[in-house]
């Protein structure tokens, strides 16, 4: 299965929302997680089954969608939100990733 | 805490192998599936392998199927990844990550989880 996140790149303001769409190539239910990722660092989970919020995750984040369509969406952009982030789908194995979406300071 | 330390990573030479060591702790780990995924240098992140809790089922990329081999010591609280016949592209950070989610206090993990905690990764480079 095959995952597009859109777009690959993204200059924002603090205080901005934001959404990421990532769409697969065939239908997987609502297995779908987000995950942040700064630079050096390792990935932190964001959002998993979808729309399911992880612990100690600010309530700016959010995910929806099922099927083929999800979205992420930062609804106020924090200065610690600056990073990458990559959808993986966990419907089939191989449990594929986006080929992410780095969020840029404007 | 929950934790998971990689090792193993190191400069090796094209054909080489190399077994790379995911030790876990803070939680039961008998429970719970583990995977690697990797990431080249300035690239995107590769789920590598899983193996699930009680070693039953192991499954792998296309990319690395038949070179990879993902194994683990549940009295060792630890899983291994041995990379044979290392080439040049396999070069990147390898992360091992649990399958699993914690909610209203309790922890689970079952089939399509997320992978809630991850290592912090070993670099494997391969150069000759």
């Amino acid at each position: 299965i095959q995952l597009t996140q859109s777009p690959s790149s993204l200059s924002a303001s603090v205080g901005d929302r934001v959404t990421i769409t990532c769409r697969a190539s065939q239908g997987i239910t609502s297995h779908l997680a987000w995950y942040q990722q700064r630079p050096g660092r390792a990935p932190k989970l964001l959002i998993y089954a979808a729309s399911t919020l992880q612990g100690g995750v600010p309530s700016r984040f959010s995910g929806s969608g099922s099927g083929t369509d999800f979205t992420l969406t930062i609804s106020s952009l924090q200065p610690e939100d600056f990073a990458t982030y990559f959808c993986q789908q966990l419907s089939t194995y191989p449990y594929t990733f986006g080929q992410g979406t780095m969020l840029e300071i404007k | 805490q929950v934790q998971l330390v990689e090792s193993g990573g190191s400069v090796v030479q094209p054909g080489r192998s190399l077994r790379l060591s995911c030790a876990a702790s803070g939680f039961t780990f008998n429970r719970y599936a583990i995977h690697w995924v990797r990431q080249a240098p300035g690239k995107g992140l590769e789920w590598v392998a899983v193996i699930w809790d009680d070693a039953t089922n192991k499954y792998y990329a296309d990319s690395v199927k038949g070179r990879f081999t993902i194994s683990r010591d549940n009295s060792e609280n630890t899983v291994y990844l041995e990379i044979n016949s290392l080439r040049v592209e396999d070069t990147a950070v390898y992360y091992c990550a649990r399958e699993g989610y914690c909610s209203g206090g309790a922890c689970y993990s079952s089939e399509h989880d997320p992978l809630d905690r991850w290592g912090q990764g070993t670099l494997v480079t391969v150069s000759s």
